[in-house]
């Protein structure tokens, strides 16, 4: 199984709602990342779990709090969002550097926030 | 602080012609990492070069790596319609560990009859 799962596919939310972002992988990879990618930009990076502690935060506004409950899961909690935060939002997860490091995206949760 | 660098950054080919993306990085790395992303969709794994030399190929898409140069290449053979994409190079950020990629902008290819 090489596949990260995302959930939802589409989020619209307003700026007051609460909303998480879920992420999945059975890979056995002990890094996880969430990166935010906007329209016709690459991905910048946000988070970087590994073995399940936050490793990097990219000085994320606290609008965004990222979970790792479990070495194949990943949340990524929104709450206050504002408009300029809509974009495609991507989990990633690597077996690590001893290996060869390739990332492993997942298919994306779009979202809009109004 | 590592940078990446890609041109063309729009590439516009006709079908059956060949040319080659080219991405420069900042810092010292003996890896680099080509993904591909169709509109809408996310990342897909292309290649992963590992060291000074390292040369893969798959179908029409063949790219190598150069450490000493700083330089990776994505060269494209006698381009087809469903290679219309958006090409993105990526390097580690450092040199070990569970590293994050720094993403090139991304080549938008289109390919044309």
């Amino acid at each position: 199984d090489t596949e990260v799962t995302q959930t939802p596919k589409h989020l619209v939310m307003g700026m007051t709602n609460k909303k998480s972002l879920k992420c999945e992988q059975h890979m056995g990879h002990r890094a996880m990342y969430w990166y935010k990618q906007k329209a016709k930009k690459p991905p910048e990076l946000m988070f970087v779990y590994s073995y399940e502690k936050l490793s990097i935060n990219e000085s994320v506004p606290s609008r965004f709090s990222p979970e790792c409950p479990n070495s194949s899961l990943l949340n990524l909690h929104l709450h206050a969002l504002q408009p300029e935060d809509s974009a495609l939002y991507l989990c990633a997860s690597s077996q690590g550097w001893d290996r060869d490091n390739e990332q492993f995206f997942g298919p994306g949760t779009r979202l809009t926030v109004l | 602080e590592l940078k990446v660098e890609q041109n063309p950054l729009f590439l516009s080919m006709q079908e059956g012609k060949n040319y080659t993306i080219y991405c420069n990085y900042s810092t010292t790395s003996d890896r680099l990492y080509w993904y591909r992303q169709d509109p809408g969709k996310s990342l897909e794994s292309l290649f992963v070069l590992l060291s000074n030399g390292a040369v893969k190929q798959e179908g029409r898409l063949m790219a190598s790596l150069d450490t000493k140069a700083r330089l990776s290449t994505l060269h494209i053979t006698a381009a087809v319609h469903d290679l219309s994409a958006t090409y993105f190079c990526a390097a580690p950020r450092v040199n070990s560990g569970n590293t994050p990629l720094v993403f090139g902008k991304g080549t938008r290819l289109s390919v044309i009859a």
